[in-house]
């Protein structure tokens, strides 16, 4: 079953422009990681959140997790081409030794 | 360093065939999970091995088990092929719990 709902289901911009793409999940976490995926091949993990932090970055990417409302938001700043991709926010939760995936944000970045 | 390996990148197979997809696990880490996606879908997680046994397992049926290696490599073997089984199958490793996972690129299974 999937837990987390993603919103937008698809998003294009133009290149240098900020993407913003929103989670929402269901139950207790330990933590929330956000992946990429180009073209259905491999996961790339990009950025983990544990469920006592508020706010994390990592180069152009900034992550927030607010657990009262059980959701976090990926924002990517400055937008490249090569950001084009579908992102999934996952969660991990405690003791369930699992990721349980969202849909998706296919992202298209226009040049 | 060599990140996940999978193999093979893609196979296919026919209806009510068996089929059996490898994992080589990240340098250090010693767990292995197994993730299936569908087009257009999220992955969904099948199972989960450490220390060479199935520690979690997903809403799976049956046909589909598996087997990890005192090397930490694992197998997915699907018996009794259905149409739907045809996906893109992930392969996760990790170590410890609540730490970020290393995907492969994953074996893209068509069943005709």
């Amino acid at each position: 079953s999937q837990q987390g709902e993603e919103d937008p289901q698809a998003l294009s911009i133009q290149e240098g422009e900020n993407a913003t793409m929103n989670c929402s999940y269901k139950t207790s976490i330990n933590n929330l990681q956000w992946y990429r995926q180009n073209s259905g091949r491999g996961l790339v993990h990009l950025i983990l959140i544990r469920s006592n932090e508020r706010e994390k970055h990592s180069g152009r990417l900034r992550v927030t997790l607010d657990t009262s409302k059980k959701s976090s938001s990926l924002l990517i700043t400055a937008s490249r081409a090569a950001d084009t991709a579908s992102y999934f926010c996952a969660t991990d939760e405690w003791g369930a030794q699992k990721l349980v995936f969202g849909q998706g944000t296919r992202l298209t970045i226009n040049p | 360093d060599a990140g996940v390996t999978q193999s093979p990148t893609h196979l296919i197979k026919t209806r009510g065939q068996q089929v059996t997809l490898r994992c080589s696990p990240k340098s250090g880490h010693d767990t292995v999970s197994w993730y299936q996606q569908a087009l257009g879908q999220g992955p969904q997680f099948i199972f989960q091995y450490y220390e060479e046994e199935e520690r979690q397992r997903g809403n799976f049926p049956d046909r589909f088990s598996g087997h990890q290696f005192p090397n930490y490599s694992s197998e997915l073997n699907v018996n009794a092929l259905l149409l739907g089984d045809s996906a893109l199958y992930l392969c996760a490793s990790s170590w410890g719990q609540g730490a970020g996972y290393t995907f492969g690129s994953g074996t893209r299974l068509t069943v005709v």
